[in-house]
């Protein structure tokens, strides 16, 4: 079984403070690990992927397999980052994609 | 607009009635999805659709029932054996057969049951 979680409801953090979403997941084989953003009255969409190894909107997640977490940080906070955030899971091979519950994250200006 | 539509964005039903919600997409994307999002519970599967004329049981596939009878539609039927069927409902496309985890979401359909 895969199970993702997401211990923090909701977040809140001053602009221009450091942004820390946690997620960590259950999977016995080999994850593929997603962070999806929804801002206010868009759709869901895919922020970043573990294998990209890429920075989306100043955001990075690392992949700790030790720690089986996969938390999305950003150095400074911006008003704009304010929504709601799922960590999402994928086995290899597998074609379904486990959402935890999401973070709804606000921006203190 | 390219895109993936669903319909309707509210839904009101009665109390052991059947209805279907829409799911178009104009994208040529082969696999289909359907989540189901409560509060607190964030998004789980329901269905899923690799190819026309087939699908497959998510993880709460019970009340529901799917079709793929071509490749840009795939309606969603919640049944009257559906015991808490008020949500919000999100369908979802990839551009392949195999899931390569980036999937492209509707705006989703509220059904709200009376």
């Amino acid at each position: 079984a895969q199970r993702v979680t997401q211990p923090e409801k909701l977040l809140s953090v001053f602009k221009g403070a450091p942004v820390e979403l946690k997620c960590n997941y259950s999977y016995s084989g080999s994850p593929e690990l997603f962070w999806y953003v929804q801002y206010s009255r868009q759709r869901l969409q895919l922020l970043l992927r573990h294998i990209s190894r890429e920075s989306i909107k100043g955001f990075t997640a690392d992949l700790n397999k030790g720690e089986t977490s996969f938390h999305l940080k950003k150095p400074f906070a911006q008003e704009e980052d304010s929504a709601m955030y799922y960590c999402a899971l994928k086995g290899f091979g597998n074609e379904k994609l486990t959402f935890g519950t999401g973070t709804r994250l606000t921006i203190i200006p | 607009d390219g895109g993936i539509t669903q319909s309707p964005k509210y839904l009101f039903r009665k109390e052991g009635q059947n209805v279907t919600l829409s799911c178009e997409q104009n994208l040529n994307h082969d696999a289909m999805y359907w989540y189901r999002q409560d509060p607190g519970q964030g998004l789980r599967l329901i269905y899923y659709s690799q190819i026309v004329n087939d699908f497959q049981k998510g993880d709460i596939a019970e009340g529901y029932s799917v079709s793929r009878e071509k490749k840009e539609s795939f309606p969603l039927t919640v049944t009257s054996a559906q015991k808490n069927p008020t949500a919000f409902y999100l369908c979802a496309s990839i551009p392949g057969a195999v899931n390569t985890g980036e999937l492209f979401f509707g705006e989703g359909s509220r059904l709200t049951v009376l």
